[in-house]
């Protein structure tokens, strides 16, 4: 049920872009996106839902394919303050009505002067 | 000033004692939600709550106990039941709708000796 993220680990150089995927294997209604700093909490990106919407950060990109049970999230021009462990929460259809999310296990991003 | 706390940053026990983890919110969320943090291993739901006296045990319940008396408070008590409990816990809290962002506290390290 938790969904799966690649890469698992990925270094870039200040000014290269990334992708970030997560995918389910369940019936997705929406799709979190989160970055976390060494030994802080969490920090909310993006949400995506099923249908369309968007609703985040100005600066990130991410799409949601549906029939896939996918997501992407697209870092452009990475600056050194992205570096984190980025997450994604996945909220189930079959959860209606009794709402969490399941987080995969991350993607460590480090980007290099 | 509006946000989630959760009290003590670090916390060490002894094995064998019970220990309670302090979340508390002054957003006005009715969902509320603990997470635990291992290396490598992302964001595991133990409990959470979509409305006052009301919670549902999460993927990885056994060992821990809550309350949600009132909307402000969610407190967790680790139980020495539970075989492993040395970890980052997470507090989080929601509106309470499908679509909703979850915000995390700054999260409390148990270490258990």
């Amino acid at each position: 049920q938790q969904p799966v993220q690649s890469p698992q680990a990925v270094i870039l150089r200040e000014g290269e872009d990334a992708v970030i995927n997560c995918s389910s294997s369940k019936a997705l209604y929406s799709v979190h996106w989160y970055r976390q700093k060494h030994g802080e909490a969490p920090v909310f990106l993006m949400i995506l839902l099923k249908g369309g919407e968007q609703k985040g950060h100005e600066k990130i990109s991410a799409s949601f394919n549906e029939k896939k049970q996918q997501s992407s999230l697209y870092l452009t021009a990475s600056q050194l303050s992205y570096s984190g462990t980025y997450f994604c929460g996945t909220g189930l259809i079959s959860n209606f009505g009794n709402e969490k999310l399941t987080f995969g296990t991350g993607t460590r991003l480090t980007i290099i002067p | 000033d509006g946000g989630i706390t959760q009290s003590p940053k670090y916390l060490f026990r002894k094995e064998g004692q019970n220990v309670t983890l302090s979340c508390e919110q002054n957003l006005n969320h009715d969902a509320m939600y603990w997470y635990r943090q291992d290396p490598g291993q992302g964001l595991r739901l133990i409990y959470y709550s979509q409305i006052v006296n009301d919670f549902q045990k999460g993927d990885i319940a056994e060992g821990y106990s809550v309350s949600r008396e009132k909307k402000e408070s969610f407190p967790l008590t680790v139980t020495s039941a539970q075989k492993n409990p040395t970890a980052f816990y997470l507090c989080a809290t929601a509106l309470g709708g499908r679509t909703d962002t979850q915000y995390f506290g700054p999260g409390t390290r148990l270490t258990v000796l």
